[in-house]
């Protein structure tokens, strides 16, 4: 069964690096999402894209935040200078349906800013 | 700001018993997914409920939703240990393009 995966599972990097987590969704999909979950926190929204361009994004996904689909596979997330609270697990989701609900996730990438 | 209240938050029950889970808003959605999540894992889809009153079974798991697409409920019949997990209700917004997800339901079912 088609799956979304992430990589890496885990990342740990110093305040004020560049981050980048990476997610190849399902292959039919035309839909894109990244969501965090701060540990014991609810999943939040961060950002959708379709079309090749943003379609929504949340007060998170500031400046300091971007999203790309480099080649038609991969969907990447990209801190440019992470916080503390950027700590958290990143997930990516797809949708192959109309208007993009009945999202699948992938595992997610634990990131860890020290 | 939308607000998606799931209920109860924790939930301890003997293996055969039944339990419903709630999920409440004053938000209107346009779908409304069921997702298990295990620690350290991404949300696993169970369900997806579209249309008004529409109510879905997925073996010993029911799924409603509800008339005016406000709320819906997930109810488990004859719960097994293999059922304990976090259950996460999610709905897809009327307007724009995103889940909004609940706080969780984190069910222990014990033999």
């Amino acid at each position: 069964e088609p799956e979304v995966t992430q990589t890496p599972s885990h990342q740990v990097t110093q305040m004020g690096q560049e981050v980048i987590l990476r997610c190849v969704p399902i292959s039919n999909h035309l839909y894109f999402y990244w969501y965090r979950q701060i540990l014991g926190q609810k999943v939040e929204f961060l950002v959708s894209f379709y079309n090749n361009e943003i379609s929504e994004k949340s007060e998170i996904f500031d400046d300091q935040f971007s999203v790309e689909r480099p080649d038609g596979s991969n969907f990447t997330l990209k801190i440019r200078s992470t916080k503390l609270e950027d700590s958290a697990m990143y997930f990516c989701a797809s949708s192959g349906t109309g208007r993009g609900y009945e999202q699948y996730f992938g595992p997610g990438t634990r990131l860890t800013v020290t | 700001t939308q607000l998606l209240e799931q209920s109860p938050q924790f939930l301890s029950i003997q293996e055969g018993e039944n339990l419903t889970v709630y999920c409440n808003s004053s938000s209107v959605f346009s779908s409304l997914q069921w997702y298990r999540q295990e620690p350290g894992e991404g949300p696993v889809l169970l369900v997806t409920v579209v249309t008004g009153g529409e109510v879905k079974k997925l073996k010993r798991l029911t799924f409603q939703f509800g008339d005016a697409r406000k709320d819906s409920s997930l109810h488990i019949t004859a719960a097994q240990p293999g059922d304990t997990g976090l259950y996460l209700c999610a709905g897809f917004m009327e307007y724009g393009n995103k889940l909004v997800f609940g706080a969780g339901t984190i069910l222990r079912v014990k033999s």
